[in-house]
């Protein structure tokens, strides 16, 4: 199995700062990999797949990068809405998820 | 508009069965892999299992912690999945969600969840 490990597990950051999450891979996993959002009590929400496409009416701020093992989101200016948990998760045999990025307000 | 309904959740005691089911619309349900995923409270998601169309074969595939367990399965005439439960653990308590790569990317629609408390 895939093991997606996420970095780092929790974040306090501002609003306007720019915001950087890191997920390795246990395997190659080529481009197979998703980012998701998720707030209190809600279903999680697709942002990018295929590590860096952005998902239709995700605002532009939100970008992926990497392939292989090594992935990042990088949010370019917190707005107050952002604040959530962020997953990664590979989409190449079958499926997994890291452990989730809680950010926060400081 | 994409809708995914969740229903059949609650309390089961240790050991019990329960079945989840899916319904869909919106979309074309028999077109599409689907999967259920689970969180359990206060923690993160938990890809539990996934059932490709009947054109890509139809054939399922589970987490570890479930497989042997859980069956998931689909009526393309009544656009439903289902999630049926056997043998169930305190730890499977979660609530499930069923998602879909309708949009044409994964995941990219997701059902409000339903809860299932393991407890005696």
């Amino acid at each position: 199995d895939i093991q997606m490990t996420q970095s780092p597990s929790s974040l306090s950051a501002s609003v306007g700062d720019r915001v950087t999450i890191t997920c390795r891979a246990s395997q190659s996993i080529s481009s197979y990999l998703n980012w998701y959002q998720q707030k209190p009590g809600k279903a999680p929400k697709l942002l990018i797949y295929a590590a860096s496409s952005l998902q239709s009416g995700v605002p532009s701020r939100f970008s992926g990068s990497g392939s292989g093992t090594d992935f990042t989101l990088t949010i370019s200016s917190l707005q107050p809405e952002d604040f959530a948990t962020y997953y990664c998760q590979q989409s190449y045999s079958p499926y997994s998820f890291g452990q989730g990025t809680k950010l926060e307000i400081k | 508009e994409v809708q995914l309904v969740e229903s059949g959740g609650g309390l089961v005691k240790p050991g019990g069965s329960l079945r989840l089911s899916c319904a869909a619309s919106g979309f074309t349900f028999s077109n599409a892999w689907m999967s259920w995923v689970r969180q359990a409270p206060g923690k993160g998601l938990e890809w539990v299992g996934r059932i490709k169309s009947k054109t890509d074969g139809g054939t399922t595939d589970y987490a570890a912690p479930v497989k042997g367990r859980f069956t998931i399965s689909r009526d393309d005439s009544k656009n439903t999945l289902y999630l049926q439960m056997n043998s169930l653990k305190t730890e499977d308590t979660a609530v499930y969600y069923c998602t879909t790569d309708a949009g044409g990317n994964p995941f990219d629609y997701w059902g409000q969840g339903t809860l299932v408390t393991v407890s005696s």
